[in-house]
């Protein structure tokens, strides 16, 4: 089982709607995880860090963290075009190192 | 504040040549950098662990004699992909973190093409 799961889309929505982002994980020891977002040719940059179950919010993007059912989730209100890139769920494990899942492709459609 | 610098920040090398890049913190000590590696249309695959001063750890399946990484100050880490392959060719991202800190920054990464 891959350690950090996510759904590779495409995921398309229109300007202005909510773009929903998923992740499951394996390790149940992980206390801490990242949403990375990442534009083609270019390293990742850091948007929510999470590490109590709940909902964390930060202008338009709230992360979810669900320990329990070992998911984690992004949400985008008002999704832009210049939100089109690729998400990249991330953890860090028991060793203190961080790794990631696949990502998923978002495109926001004007 | 915690910028990352790299350098180079695209190479192109002849197979069988050694490439080695340079990750730097530049307004901050980092205590332990990470290196990956990412195939197109691939995720951040984790290479090695480096900590200031110490023997980097390296992920299985990733040939420490081949990726040579050496962690000789609190700001600087560097790679050297020896004799490499048009296999090795590859975006090379690092990261850096500060001791008891959770997160981590990253590096604008290096396009490694091996002809």
């Amino acid at each position: 089982q891959k350690e950090v799961e996510q759904n590779s889309g495409p995921l398309s929505v229109p300007e202005g709607a909510i773009a929903s982002l998923n992740c499951t994980y394996s390790d149940r020891v992980s206390q801490s995880f990242f949403w990375y977002r990442q534009y083609s040719g270019k390293s990742p940059e850091l948007i929510m860090s999470i590490y109590s179950n709940g909902d964390k919010e930060d202008g338009r993007f709230t992360a979810q963290l669900n320990k329990a059912s070992q998911y984690v989730s992004l949400l985008i209100r008002d999704s832009q075009p210049s939100d089109s890139a690729t998400y990249l769920c991330a953890l860090k494990t028991s060793y203190d190192k961080v790794i990631f899942g696949p990502g998923t492709s978002l495109s926001v459609i004007p | 504040g915690a910028v990352v610098s790299q350098h180079p920040s695209r190479v192109i090398c002849k197979s069988g040549t050694s490439v080695k890049i340079e990750c730097r913190s530049l307004d901050f000590q980092a205590t332990t950098m990470f290196w990956y590696r990412q195939f197109p249309k691939k995720s951040l695959m984790l290479m090695a662990t480096s900590n200031e001063g110490s023997k980097a750890t390296y992920e299985q399946g990733v040939e420490k004699d081949k990726f040579l990484i050496n962690h000789a100050s609190l700001t600087l880490s560097t790679l050297t992909v020896t004799s490499a392959h048009p296999e090795d060719s590859s975006f090379y991202i690092c990261s850096a973190r500060v001791l008891g800190d959770n997160e981590q920054f990253f590096g604008p990464g290096t396009r490694l093409t091996v002809l």
